[in-house]
């Protein structure tokens, strides 16, 4: 059974600070993605990563994939308000790409 | 493009009343899904369609029905509903096209059973 987990489960971020959130899982996959929700609201793609090594960069974050470590990280540079949310990672598995969810870290951007 | 649409948005059973939950989009995708989301927890896959007239189970399918008779709607079923699926539900569905498989998420239902 895949498992999928994320550390840590909240953040709390000063303003201007940078910041790593941890997504490791149990079995091979090369489909990484992370998810953004905001309390109240569905989730909002960030980035979808494909390969080993596969980075990608979208404003103050960034994310990276190790499939070998069976690793993501999502890297967050100079926090501001707006980055408060709830920040999910989920591996894709099969031919349907079924997602598992990791249970999610809450970030909270303080002055 | 609406995307994926989801209705009700809000729902209030009875324990043993039964609903269906609707989900639709309008990007021709092939794949649709249905999650749950319970507080402090990730989504939890229920059932998912790979082509209109095909359903499989997920991580926790049981309580749960489903049917693909039309390529763009995705039906959910609770036959005799419980408190313990007192929950958010989420739809996505994805495109076959490239290799990304990128679900897109409805807006979510929230279903309250007493």
């Amino acid at each position: 059974e895949l498992k999928v987990e994320q550390n840590p489960l909240f953040l709390s971020m000063q303003e201007g600070k940078n910041y790593t959130i941890y997504c490791n899982y149990s079995t091979t996959s090369d489909r990484l993605y992370w998810y953004r929700q905001d309390p109240g609201k569905s989730l909002e793609s960030l980035f979808v990563l494909l390969s080993n090594g596969a980075v990608k960069q979208e404003g103050r974050l960034m994310a990276s994939l190790d499939t070998k470590a069976r690793l993501s990280t999502l890297h967050i540079t100079a926090a501001v308000h707006d980055l408060s949310a709830t920040y999910f990672c989920a591996v894709g598995t099969g031919t349907a790409s079924k997602l598992t969810f990791g249970t999610g870290t809450r970030l909270q951007v303080t002055l | 493009n609406a995307g994926v649409t989801q209705t009700p948005k809000f729902r209030v059973l009875k324990t043993g009343q039964s609903m269906t939950l609707l989900c639709a989009q309008d990007m021709n995708h092939e794949y649709m899904y249905w999650y749950r989301q319970d507080p402090g927890m990730g989504l939890r896959l229920i059932h998912y369609s790979v082509g209109e007239g095909t359903t499989a189970k997920g991580e926790v399918p049981d309580g749960y029905n489903v049917s693909r008779l039309k390529k763009q709607n995705f039906l959910l079923g609770l036959e005799s509903a419980a408190p313990s699926q007192t929950s958010v539900y989420f739809c996505a569905s994805s495109t076959t096209s490239g290799s990304s498989y990128e679900q897109y998420f409805g807006p979510g239902t929230r279903l309250t059973v007493t």
